[in-house]
């Protein structure tokens, strides 16, 4: 059973630029969700998929957007990108929706933005 | 809205001393709580849940009770060693099925 990978592991990006960040949700898994971690913080919740349909966001603009593909990998994209986008982002997927559920997650992509 | 609280670090505790990271939380419903721990340069994995009240959480000799009498998860372990610092994260899931994380506690432990 494979886990949570992310690609790619880090990244640079100039502002204003657009950047995709992949997600290989573990086997089986149908719920997908996305944070943000800022150096020295705890991670942000910015939005769930659920079996291909957003199901879900935090408090983050529009710019922000996401994908679930029938396979239930995921991609996040961020347009018109900011220096405080810089961030770890993390990806976590689950055997389904619900608050029971454990959610696992990837080693994560570092998200430079200069 | 939801929230979770959990002590400030850096932690620093000399190898074999017991370890307390104290963690509160708010939310409407019964939420899942766990601990998420995290290593340099790595993403979080969990250590420990617990879904209901007075359940207990236990793994690699860490314990956390959920006591919804006082909204509470607090971590423990009898005897910490070098090999257990990295940066410990208390968070719940609420009924939005979203995990709230705590700022995190940060662990140093002296050989």
């Amino acid at each position: 059973e494979t886990g949570v990978t992310q690609s790619p592991t880090h990244l640079i990006k100039t502002r204003g630029q657009q950047v995709t960040l992949r997600c290989s949700s573990q086997s089986g898994h149908n719920t997908v969700s996305w944070y943000q971690q800022a150096l020295g913080q705890g991670p942000q919740f910015i939005f769930q998929y659920y079996r291909e349909e957003e199901n879900g966001r935090g408090n983050f603009p529009p710019r922000f957007s996401g994908l679930q593909f029938p396979n239930y990998s995921s991609e996040l994209n961020v347009n018109a990108l900011e220096l405080d986008d810089s961030a770890l982002y993390l990806c976590a997927s689950s055997l389904a929706a619900g608050v029971r559920t454990e959610a696992f997650f990837g080693q994560g992509t570092r998200l430079t933005v200069v | 809205g939801d929230s979770v609280t959990q002590m400030e670090g850096p932690v620093t505790l000399s190898e074999e001393a017991f370890l307390t990271i104290n963690c509160t939380y708010t939310a409407t419903g019964y939420p899942s709580l766990f601990w998420y721990v995290q290593y340099p340069g790595e993403g979080l994995q969990l250590l420990l849940k617990a879904t209901k009240a007075d359940d207990k959480g236990s793994n690699k000799g860490f314990e956390a009770t959920y006591r919804k009498e006082t909204t509470s998860f607090h971590l423990e372990k009898g005897s910490v060693q070098v090999s257990d610092s990295a940066v410990y994260f208390c968070a719940l899931k609420n009924r939005d099925d979203k995990i709230i994380f705590g700022k995190g506690t940060r662990l140093h432990i002296l050989p």
